[in-house]
């Protein structure tokens, strides 16, 4: 089984900032793999960013990086120069290595940018 | 390219009425996915397809219909909706379940409305 704790409802950043989504986990698997989505309020669900859980470098796409510590089952998100087109909410999911490719997912953050 | 589109946006029913959701992709995948999302929470998990075969059906209410006709098309049957079915309806697709490393990408989604 798995489980996905976002732990922060709503989160808000300055324009040009750096911020960071929290996601901790739960899994019995030894292979899972961590993944962000994104979805603005038109309701497109956007992948983000993937982190596998041998991978030994953090995943890095753009401006997302995932910090990704595995002994805390933390997979963080971290956004850099934020833009007023990253306001959305945010989900993190797992699949485990048992579960399929079926998705879990965290009950989001919605991140909003100020100008 | 990695799309998923989704006809309608935007699909409004009666509880007598039947009608379908329709899903596409042309990416090669061979899984495809529904899932069903309130307004502020994650999306649930109704079907899976895998190689044209239901793979999943994660006790989805029988006024729920998947259909998959082949590899790149996705349909979703809808007949005697109830109210509380009311939500975006969203489609994913993934080279092919079962690895953990697989990821879904979705479509923009249908926002379904039962009068």
């Amino acid at each position: 089984a798995q489980k996905i704790t976002q732990t922060q409802p709503g989160m808000f950043v300055q324009e040009k900032e750096a911020v960071t989504l929290d996601c901790t986990y739960d899994t019995s698997d030894q292979s899972y793999g961590l993944f962000w989505y994104k979805q603005p309020s038109s309701g497109e669900m956007i992948f983000l960013i993937y982190q596998g859980s041998y991978d030994e470098q953090n995943a890095t796409e753009g401006r997302y990086s995932l910090n990704f510590q595995k002994a805390r089952k933390s997979a963080n998100l971290v956004i850099s120069a934020s833009q007023l087109g990253d306001s959305a909410m945010y989900f993190c999911a797992i699949a485990g290595g048992t579960s399929y490719g079926k998705l879990t997912f965290g009950q989001g953050t919605i991140l909003t940018v100020h100008p | 390219d990695t799309e998923v589109t989704q006809t309608p946006k935007h699909l409004v029913m009666g509880m007598t009425n039947k009608k379908s959701l329709k899903c596409e992709q042309h990416m090669g995948h061979r899984a495809m996915y529904w899932y069903k999302q309130k307004a502020k929470k994650p999306p649930e998990l109704m079907f899976v397809y895998s190689y044209e075969k239901l793979s999943i059906n994660e006790s989805v209410p029988s006024r729920f219909s998947p259909e998959c006709p082949n590899s790149s098309l996705l349909n979703l049957h809808l007949h005697a909706l109830q109210p509380e079915d009311s939500a975006l309806y969203l489609c994913a697709s993934s080279q092919d379940r079962g690895v953990y490393t697989d990821t879904q990408y979705f479509g923009p989604g249908t926002r379904l409305t039962v009068l």
